[in-house]
Parts: structure tokens; C-alpha cells; sequence
């Protein structure tokens, strides 16, 4: 079965300083791994995937992450936060070659203080 | 750039009622999804459809519920006589071929 931890439910970062949120996962086989970004009152936004490429996948608005099997971690990170990044970042697994569900974090809430 | 859509926005309805969840997805799409967020809780996986059939079903899924898509744009989740407990927001994601779900901008049931 598969997982998704992500340390922090919530976090708080100062305006330019570097975010990073955790996850790690748990999976059986090799994963797809994804991070999502939820607005206030809006729907889920793809930020970035894994599917087995480079290991450090970019995304849109800055943001990256970074596949390490040996931890198996997915961390999001930015160098410089800005104040529209305040939002609930999701991270999620799939399973691979399969028509799967996605198995999502319970999400960390992101505050960046001015 | 084309997107999932989802209607209602907001669904208010009493308890034992039932209710139809619409979404449209994205047209060359095949895989369709739904997804449900209790508030202040993780996305949670509820059904994937696939070739007009259930694919995966999770233990949320329960007989109240179904799926359809009864023509080739709309795929539907229907609760037969909603709860309490059903009062989340419903989310309705798709894809092609490949590994990247589109997540529409989700219903909110609310249940009185």
C-alpha cells in the first residue's frame, strides 16, 4: 500500500526566505510522485511531478522538489518565498502503469509573514 | 488551455436527499476520478471510472453511491440519500494517457 507524510501541518516562513516542505513516502513499487497547491476556497493546481526523469523536477511559480529514493523523500522547496505562496500544499503518490488513485498528504498550510 | 469543470459550485440539500455531483472533463481525456475533501481534512480517493466501468473503488464508496457518465462529456457522482457526514467538498479529476490527473475546482456539499 502506499502513503505520504508530510512533516508540518503547518509552516511559517518570512517574505524571501526559502521554503521547504517535507514529505516522504511509502510505496511498494516505483512511484509518481506530486505536489498540489490549494488556494483558499479554490481546487487543487498541479505544482510538479516525478515520473522517473531527473530527479529534481521544477515547477511553476519557483517552486521544485527533489526525488531521493534512498529517503524516500519528495521535498518542496523555493528559495525566495513571496506573500501569494501562502496557501495548503498537498503531496501525493500514484502507482505506476496503472490507471490509479492518487494517495494524497494530509497537507502542510504555508504562512509567509511580511 | 482546457479544464475540468464542475457543477454545481455549492450543493446544499437535507439529509436523506439525493443528489447528482456533475462534472465535465477534459475532452480527450479517459481516466475520470472522484476525489472528496472532509474540511480541514486530506483529498481523499473515491472512485476511478475507466471504459465505462468502475475501475477502483475505495471503502468510502459505499452502495449510496454511484457513478455514470451518461453521454460523452459528462461524468456524474450520484449520492442516493446523503449524510451528515457526506458534507465535504467533491472533487472531479481526469486524464489521458498519461500519469497526470486535472483536478476540477471541486462542489461543496453541504448536508443539513
Amino acid at each position: 500500500a502506499q502513503s505520504v507524510t508530510q512533516l508540518g501541518s503547518h509552516v511559517s516562513v518570512s517574505e524571501g526566505a526559502l521554503v521547504l516542505l517535507r514529505c516522504n513516502y511509502s510505496s511498494s513499487v516505483p512511484p509518481y510522485l506530486f505536489w498540489y497547491v490549494q488556494y483558499p476556497n479554490q481546487g487543487l493546481q498541479l505544482l510538479l511531478k516525478y515520473t522517473s526523469a531527473a530527479t529534481l523536477v521544477k515547477g511553476i511559480n519557483g517552486f521544485e522538489a527533489e526525488f531521493k529514493k534512498s529517503e524516500t523523500s519528495f521535498h518542496l522547496t523555493k528559495p525566495s518565498a513571496h506573500m501569494s505562496d501562502a496557501a495548503e500544499y498537498f503531496c501525493a503518490v500514484s502507482e505506476r502503469n496503472r490507471d490509479d488513485k492518487i494517495i494524497f498528504g494530509k497537507g502542510t498550510r504555508l504562512h509567509i509573514l511580511p | 488551455e482546457p479544464e475540468v469543470t464542475q457543477t454545481p459550485s455549492h450543493q446544499v440539500t437535507q439529509m436523506g436527499q439525493e443528489v447528482i455531483l456533475r462534472c465535465v472533463p477534459i475532452s480527450n481525456h479517459l481516466y475520470f476520478y472522484w476525489y472528496r475533501q472532509i474540511l480541514g481534512q486530506k483529498v481523499e480517493f473515491l472512485v476511478s471510472f475507466y471504459n465505462n466501468e468502475i475501475s477502483e473503488k475505495s471503502e468510502i464508496f459505499d452502495d449510496q453511491f454511484s457513478v455514470e457518465r451518461p453521454d460523452g462529456s459528462n461524468f456524474t457522482l450520484k449520492i442516493r440519500s446523503t449524510k451528515l457526514e457526506d458534507s465535504a467538498m467533491y472533487f472531479c479529476a481526469s486524464r489521458q494517457n498519461t500519469d497526470t490527473q486535472y483536478f476540477g475546482p471541486g462542489t461543496r456539499l453541504t448536508v443539513l
